[in-house]
C-alpha cells in the first residue's frame, strides 16, 4: 500500500485552465502539506494543514485553493494556470505540532506543465 | 525565520570513496530537527537521516552519518563508500519542535563515478 499517494502523476495543459491535483494518506497522520518543486529543484511550502485547518499558507497566490475534507486527503485546486506554475508538486504528511517528530513522508510529486 | 543554507549545488565523488555534503542553518529556536533527504531521478523523496537538537550524539545509518555542531549551526552529511545507487540530490532540512512546515535548502546534486 502506498502510503502518500498523489493523482495525476503527470498532467500536461493549456494557460487558463483550471486543474487539480488529489492526494490521500494512510498513515494515520494528522498533518499534510503540499511543497512546489521549481525547476531548480527548490523545494518551498505552499500549504501546510493540521487537523483539516489550515496552518500555513505562504504567500500563494489565490489561484491556488487547497481542500481538506477530512485528515487523509489534501487536495489542491488550481485556477487560470500560468507558465509559471509549471512545476512537480509533491504532498506530504506527517505528525504535526505537539508530538511533531519533523519526519515527512512525501508522494512520489505531480509533475504539472502549463503550455 | 529559519534558513537553511547547502553551499555546494554539485559535487561528485568516485565509488567507494568518501565524501561530505555541507548544510547551515539559522534560527533562534533551542529545540528543532534537522534532516537530509534525497531525491533520485526518480524524484520520490527519500529520509536519509535525522537528528535532534537536543542530542549530542550524531546520528547514523549504515553508511551515513551526520556532523552536527549546534553551536556553528552546521550539519554536514558523511556519505561513506559511495555506491552508484548514491547519485542523486540530497536536500538539508530544518524544523522547529512543534512545528508545522519543513524548511528545505536548494539541494547539492551528488554524483557517483565508477
Amino acid at each position: 500500500d502506498t502510503a502518500v499517494s498523489q493523482t495525476p502523476k503527470y498532467l500536461v495543459t493549456q494557460m487558463g485552465n483550471d486543474k487539480s491535483i488529489k492526494c490521500e494518506q494512510n498513515l494515520g497522520h494528522d498533518t499534510m502539506y503540499w511543497y512546489k518543486q521549481d525547476s531548480k529543484k527548490f523545494l518551498k511550502i505552499m500549504f501546510s494543514y493540521n487537523n483539516k485547518e489550515l496552518i500555513i499558507n505562504e504567500t500563494v497566490p489565490n489561484r491556488f485553493s487547497p481542500k481538506s475534507p477530512d485528515k487523509a486527503h489534501l487536495n489542491l485546486h488550481i485556477n487560470s494556470l500560468e507558465l509559471g506554475d509549471s512545476a512537480v508538486y509533491f504532498c506530504a504528511s506527517s505528525h504535526g505540532g505537539t508530538g511533531a517528530t519533523g519526519e515527512l513522508f512525501f508522494g512520489e510529486g505531480s509533475r504539472l506543465t502549463v503550455l | 525565520a529559519q534558513t537553511v543554507t547547502q553551499s555546494q549545488p554539485e559535487m561528485s565523488v568516485q565509488e567507494a570513496e568518501t565524501v561530505t555534503l555541507s548544510c547551515t542553518y539559522d534560527t533562534s529556536e533551542s529545540n528543532y530537527y534537522l534532516f537530509w533527504y534525497k531525491q533520485p531521478p526518480s524524484r520520490q523523496m527519500i529520509l536519509v537521516i535525522r537528528q535532534e537538537a537536543y542530542k549530542q550524539q550524531n546520528a547514523t545509518e549504515n553508511r551515513f552519518s551526520v556532523n552536527f555542531q549546534k553551536a556553528a549551526k552546521s550539519f554536514s552529511l558523511k556519505i561513506s563508500d559511495s555506491q552508484l545507487g548514491d547519485t542523486a540530490m540530497y536536500f538539508c532540512a530544518f524544523m522547529i519542535d512543534s512545528g508545522y512546515a519543513l524548511n528545505f535548502g536548494k539541494g547539492t546534486s551528488l554524483l557517483v563515478t565508477p
